[in-house]
């Protein structure tokens, strides 16, 4: 069963605006990453935050993270057309990744 | 340089056969994984390999689903006797090293599978 799960499930917003995703989470972690994938086919890896961390910043990316808790939030700011895919979060456990429900993301132009 | 590469990228085939799904990690990558994704769902894990041995198959959802990795490095999984519900794409990653701290895995395109 998946760790994860992520609100909204669905997201559309017009180009500029920012996007808020959240993720809850069930267990301790040591990290939570977010993912993206477009078109349903390879996830590609935005940034990890560690368990000590509260917040993280990565370009037009900003992660938080409350381990009380056991929720993320990824902000993208200042969207793009470019941007809409789906957003997984995921929590290493062993050696495997977890990986929460997903947003869809639409921006639309 | 070269990301992980899976092929075929589509598969169709009809109940009760058999599919064979290869997936080329990075050079060098010496932990790689196998996925399943669902319409509409994350990727949930089916099995790990450090190396040569299979060093986590619990995500395996039955013995119809099998996979190997001979040399430690190119993988192959197998599914036998195909059902309607294993269509899905599957998903491989690779990664450096296998930490349990850090782990970033990097993600191929995936084998789009449909059983008809």
């Amino acid at each position: 069963s998946q760790q994860g799960e992520e609100d909204p499930q669905a997201l559309s917003i017009q180009e500029g605006e920012n996007a808020t995703m959240n993720c809850s989470y069930k267990t301790s972690i040591n990290n939570l990453q977010w993912y993206r994938q477009n078109s349903g086919r390879g996830l590609v890896h935005l940034i990890l935050i560690r368990s000590n961390e509260r917040e993280k910043h990565s370009g037009r990316l900003r992660v938080t993270l409350d381990t009380s808790k056991k929720s993320s939030s990824l902000l993208i700011t200042a969207s793009r057309a470019a941007d809409t895919a789906s957003y997984f979060c995921a929590t290493p456990h062993g050696n495997n990744l977890f990986f929460g429900t997903g947003t869809r993301l639409t921006v639309i132009p | 340089g070269a990301g992980v590469s899976q092929t075929p990228s589509n598969k169709v085939t009809e109940k009760g056969k058999y599919v064979e799904l290869r997936c080329d990690p990075i050079s060098g990558h010496t932990a790689l994984y196998w996925y399943r994704q669902s319409l509409g769902q994350g990727p949930e894990f089916l099995i790990y390999f450090q190396g040569t041995g299979a060093a986590d198959d619990s995500g395996l959802p039955n013995d119809r689903f099998f996979a190997v990795r001979p040399e430690g490095s190119v993988s192959t999984l197998k599914i036998q006797r195909t059902e309607r519900g294993d269509s899905a794409v599957y998903l491989c990653a690779s990664s450096l090293m296998a930490s349990g701290v850090y782990n970033e895995q990097f993600f191929g395109p995936g084998t789009r599978l449909t059983v008809l």
